[in-house]
C-alpha cells in the first residue's frame, strides 16, 4: 500500500529553524512535493524533489533520500505568518498516470 | 486575476439533495482534479480529467459525477447527499498532467476550496 508519515504537530520560536520530517512507502515514486495550507485556505506549492539531495529557495529547503524514503522541509528565521499545516506529498506513476498522494500534514505553530 | 477558482466557497445542504461545484482554470493547463479534504485534514483525490477524458476515479461512490465541458472546466455534481460528505472539496490544476513518467515539476495549483456542510 502507499503510506506516507509525517508528525502531526509542531510548535516553534519566532526567528529559530524548524525541519519537519515526512517518511513515505510507495510504489512508482515519481517525485516528492511540500505543500503550505493556511487554516481555511488553499494548499500553496513550496518545493520539489525528484533527486537525492537539498533544494533551496529563499528560507526554505527541503532534503530527498529516495533509498530511505524520507524526506525533510526545513524553515529557516521563522516568522509568525509561517504558521499553518505543512503537506508532504508523493508523485506516484502508476498506469500511466501520476498522482499525488498527501501525509495527513504537520500543524506548525510558531509562537513570538 | 485568479489562477484556480470554484464556486461556491461554501454550502449548506440538508441530506438527500443534490449539489453541484463548478471549477474553472485560467491557466491553460491540461488536466485538472477534484480533491476531498476531510476534518482530519487528510487530501485525498478523487478524480482526473486529462483534456477532458477522465483519467483517474478513486474509489469514489457513484453519486459523485465529474463534469468536464472544456478543459479550463471540471464541475462536480453530488447526488444524494450524506452526512459523511461534508468536507472541503478543491479543485486543482497543472500543464502537462498525469500522462506519463516525468520528472519536471508540473506542479498542481490548487483552487480556493468549497465548504460542503450537510446537515
Amino acid at each position: 500500500g502507499q503510506n506516507i508519515d509525517q508528525p502531526t504537530e509542531m510548535t516553534a520560536t519566532e526567528g529559530a529553524i524548524v525541519q519537519i520530517n515526512c517518511t513515505y512507502q510507495t510504489s512508482g515514486f515519481n517525485g516528492l512535493f511540500w505543500y503550505q495550507q493556511h487554516a481555511g485556505e488553499a494548499p500553496t506549492f513550496l518545493s520539489y524533489n525528484v533527486l537525492d539531495g537539498l533544494e533551496e529557495k529563499g528560507r526554505f529547503s527541503s532534503f530527498l533520500s529516495r533509498s530511505k524514503g524520507y524526506s525533510y522541509l526545513l524553515l529557516k528565521e521563522l516568522q509568525m505568518k509561517d504558521s499553518a499545516s505543512y503537506l508532504c506529498a508523493v508523485r506516484t506513476f502508476s498506469g500511466g498516470y501520476n498522482k499525488l498522494i498527501f501525509g495527513a500534514g504537520t500543524r506548525l505553530a510558531v509562537h513570538p | 486575476d485568479t489562477a484556480v477558482s470554484q464556486t461556491p466557497k461554501y454550502l449548506v445542504t440538508q441530506m438527500g439533495n443534490d449539489k453541484s461545484i463548478k471549477c474553472e482554470q485560467n491557466l491553460g493547463h491540461d488536466t485538472m482534479y477534484w480533491y476531498k479534504q476531510d476534518s482530519k485534514k487528510f487530501l485525498k483525490i478523487m478524480f482526473s480529467y486529462n483534456n477532458k477524458e477522465l483519467i483517474i476515479n478513486e474509489t469514489v461512490p457513484n453519486r459523485f459525477s465529474p463534469k468536464s465541458p472544456d478543459k479550463a472546466h471540471l464541475n462536480l455534481h453530488i447526488n444524494s447527499l450524506e452526512l459523511g460528505d461534508s468536507a472541503v472539496y478543491f479543485c486543482a490544476s497543472s500543464r502537462r498532467g498525469t500522462s506519463g513518467a516525468q520528472t519536471s515539476t508540473d506542479t498542481q495549483y490548487f483552487g480556493p476550496g468549497t465548504r460542503l456542510t450537510v446537515l
